[in-house]
């Protein structure tokens, strides 16, 4: 079992939906998470970052984890075509600075 | 403020040849790194300074794969020799200091398109 999963789709929406992208990890001692966005032929860039269990919001960003099923969540409200591209989500290893990415979903979302 | 600024962007070379990438970090970050992304995979650590100092290079194939970072600046990459399987995006990152919780932001560059035929 690999240490973090992710559906990496692809994921076509209209314009205006609401996006959910997903994650799910083994290592219970992952303490904080991360999503990165990453657009084609550039590199990640940190879009949010996240610690506790619960949710935080970001504009129209929403991370959320749940460490009982170990599960988070990126939510995108009202997407625009500037959303299209590749969201990784990210673990750190405990005591390192080691990130640990998902596959990554592609998300296109369409005018 | 600048970027982390690699080079070349695109390579293409044959198998059994060698490479070498290049990678200027962030002003000031003490810690770099060097990440493989081979399609459709997210990126992998391959090794991790801190200054000029290795952290971790558990994942590098140490048999065909070297890094330096001299005067804890701008870091090298190197694969001799190349193998078909080595085909991907090769990142650089840096960030500004080590805190070992994994809490500081990581800045990559637009990366190196490797091809090996």
């Amino acid at each position: 079992q690999k240490e973090v999963e992710q559906d990496p789709g692809p994921l076509s929406v209209p314009e205006g939906a609401i996006v959910s992208l997903n994650c799910t990890y083994s290592n219970s001692a992952f303490q904080y998470f991360m999503w990165y966005r990453q657009y084609s032929r550039k590199g990640p860039e940190l879009l949010m970052y996240t610690y506790s269990s619960g949710n935080k919001e970001d504009g129209r960003f929403t991370a959320q984890v749940d460490k009982s099923s170990k599960y988070i969540s990126l939510f995108i409200r009202d997407s625009q075509p500037s959303d299209s591209a590749t969201y990784l989500c990210a673990m750190p290893q405990g005591g390192s600075e080691k990130l640990v990415f998902g596959k990554g979903t592609k998300l296109t979302v369409n005018p | 403020e600048a970027g982390v600024a690699q080079s070349p962007r695109y390579k293409i070379i044959e198998k059994r040849q060698s490479v070498a990438f290049w990678c200027n970090p962030i002003s000031g970050h003490a810690t770099l790194y060097w990440y493989q992304q081979i399609l459709g995979q997210g990126p992998k650590l391959l090794i991790q300074f801190q200054n000029n100092g290795v952290v971790d290079d558990s994942q590098l194939p140490k048999d065909r794969f070297s890094a330096e970072r001299l005067k804890g600046v701008d870091s090298t990459l190197k694969i001799q020799p190349a193998k078909l399987e080595d085909s991907a995006v090769y990142l650089c990152a840096s960030s500004l200091d080590w805190s070992g919780a994994g809490t500081d932001t990581q800045y990559f560059g637009p990366g190196t398109r490797l091809t090996v035929l």
